[in-house]
């Protein structure tokens, strides 16, 4: 099974910061790579679909790349609606692996 | 307006079963390949099935092959989740979910395997 290593777990940063968030997936996946927020008490949403496609009505502050292995997630300036935690997806093979996700909180 | 709305969730002791259903609304229910994902208390998302548009391939993760059987009724727009020989390791609360491009969600049903 693919394994998906994301980092880091959690961060604190400023309104205005630049947050960037890794995921490294134990296996060449491609592009197979979606991030997704999840607020408290909230279902998951999708922000970004093949590491680097922006969700239909997603601000565009939101943006991804990287492919194969290692792949980046970065919010370009947060905003304190951006607290939640987000998780990074793969889907190669029609199995799916969610990474640990990562907490942001306003510091 | 798209709705996923799941049911069935609740108290079961270990070894126990449950159905759990999603009822779909708002899109064309069979285009679709149809998820389950479930999320333990305060810990983080993890894939449990997926089944194709019109039912014929399903696919499990390791934690559940075996135990759980996803299916769905095309006719009445409805996705299943089967659980047999629960542990106390499955509780969490199970979302139905349309996952990808265009993605939906359904607000989850919580199982809870404790004796």
């Amino acid at each position: 099974d693919i394994q998906m290593t994301q980092s880091p777990s959690s961060l604190s940063a400023s309104v205005g910061d630049r947050v960037t968030i890794t995921c490294q997936a134990s296996q060449d996946i491609s592009n197979y790579l979606n991030w997704y927020q999840q607020k408290p008490g909230k279902a998951p949403k999708l922000l970004i679909y093949d590491a680097s496609n922006l969700e239909t009505g997603v601000p565009s502050r939101f943006s991804g790349s990287g492919s194969g292995t290692d792949f980046t997630f970065t919010i370009s300036s947060l905003q304190p609606e951006d607290i939640a935690t987000y998780y990074c997806q793969q889907y190669d093979n029609l199995l799916f692996t969610f990474g640990g996700g990562t907490k942001v909180e306003i510091k | 307006e798209v709705q996923l709305v799941e049911s069935g969730g609740g108290v079961v002791q270990p070894g126990g079963s449950l159905r759990l259903s999603c009822a779909a609304s708002g899109f064309t229910f069979d285009d679709y390949a149809m998820h389950w994902v479930r999320q333990a208390p305060g810990k983080g998302l993890e894939w449990v099935s997926l089944i194709s548009g019109d039912g014929g391939s399903t696919y499990y993760a390791d934690s559940v092959k075996g135990r759980f059987t996803i299916s769905r009724d095309n006719s009445k727009n409805s996705l299943y989740l089967q659980m047999n020989s629960l542990r106390t390791e499955d509780t969490a609360l199970y979302y139905c979910a349309k996952i990808g491009k265009g993605d939906y969600w359904g607000q989850g049903t919580l199982v809870t395997v404790s004796s």
